[in-house]
C-alpha cells in the first residue's frame, strides 16, 4: 500500500521560516507525481496552495514556496504569520489515483 | 472568480444512498475535471475519485469502486457523486475540487453527510 509521509507536527515562531516535507514509500518524489500542497484551517474548506512542485495559485501568498528536497518535495513558509497556523497536506498522483499524506499540523507560537 | 457550490447537509440511515452535487459558477467543461474528497474530524483527507467534464474519463479509488458513482451534467455545469450502502464510518464532509490537467484548484464549500440509525 502506497503511503505518503509527512512530519506529524511542527512549531514555528511568528516571522520565522519552516520547511515541511513529503515523501513516498514508492521512491523519490518527482514531477510525475504532480505534487500539491493543500492547507486546511478549522471550519473552512481546504485551499490548494502549490501545484506541480513549485507553482503557486494566484491566491497563494508569496511566502509559501514549493521545491524538491532530495527524494522529497518540500513546502517552505518564510516570514510565517499567525494565520498560517493550519494543517498542511501533501497530495501525490499515482497513475490514476491521488493519495494524500497524513498531514502536518503547523503551530505558530 | 470560479466558485463550486455544493448541495446541503444530508442525513442518512445505514444502507441508504446519498447523492451530492457540485455546481460550477464559471466553467469550461471541455477542460474541467472534478475530484471528490472526504474528510472526517481528526483524519486526513481521502480521495474518492475523479471524473472529467464530459465523463469520458473516470477513476475511482479502489476501496470505493463498488459503492461510488460520479457523473456530470454539462448542460448545467454540475458534477455529482453518489455513494451507496452507507455505513457509519462514511460520516464525513465531502468536497468537490476542480481538478484539470493534474492541477487541483478550486474547492467546494463541503457537504456534511451524517450516517446514523
Amino acid at each position: 500500500q502506497t503511503v505518503v509521509t509527512q512530519e506529524p507536527s511542527l512549531t514555528v515562531s511568528p516571522g520565522g521560516t519552516v520547511t515541511l516535507t513529503c515523501a513516498s514509500t514508492t521512491g523519490p518524489v518527482t514531477s510525475g507525481y504532480h505534487p500539491h500542497w493543500i492547507q486546511r484551517k478549522p471550519g473552512q474548506p481546504p485551499t490548494t496552495l502549490i501545484y506541480s512542485i513549485t507553482n503557486r495559485h494566484s491566491w497563494t501568498p508569496a511566502r509559501f514556496s514549493g521545491s524538491l528536497l532530495g527524494d522529497k518535495v518540500a513546502l517552505t513558509l518564510s516570514g510565517v504569520q499567525p494565520e498560517d497556523e493550519a494543517d498542511y497536506y501533501c497530495l501525490l498522483y499515482y497513475g490514476g489515483a491521488w493519495v494524500f499524506g497524513g498531514g502536518t499540523r503547523l503551530t505558530v507560537l | 472568480q470560479v466558485q463550486l457550490v455544493q448541495s446541503g447537509t444530508e442525513v442518512r440511515t445505514p444502507g441508504a444512498s446519498v447523492k451530492v452535487s457540485c455546481k460550477v459558477s464559471v466553467y469550461t467543461f471541455t477542460n474541467d475535471g472534478f475530484s471528490w474528497v472526504r474528510q472526517t474530524p481528526g483524519q486526513g483527507p481521502e480521495w474518492l475519485g475523479h471524473i472529467s467534464g464530459h465523463a469520458d474519463n473516470i477513476d475511482y479509488e479502489e476501496k470505493f469502486q463498488d459503492r461510488v458513482t460520479m457523473t456530470t451534467d454539462t448542460s448545467t455545469g454540475t458534477a455529482y457523486m453518489e455513494l451507496r450502502s452507507l455505513r457509519s464510518d462514511d460520516t464525513a464532509i465531502y468536497f468537490c475540487v476542480r481538478d484539470s490537467n493534474f492541477i487541483w484548484a478550486y474547492w467546494g464549500q463541503g457537504t456534511l453527510v451524517t450516517v446514523s440509525s
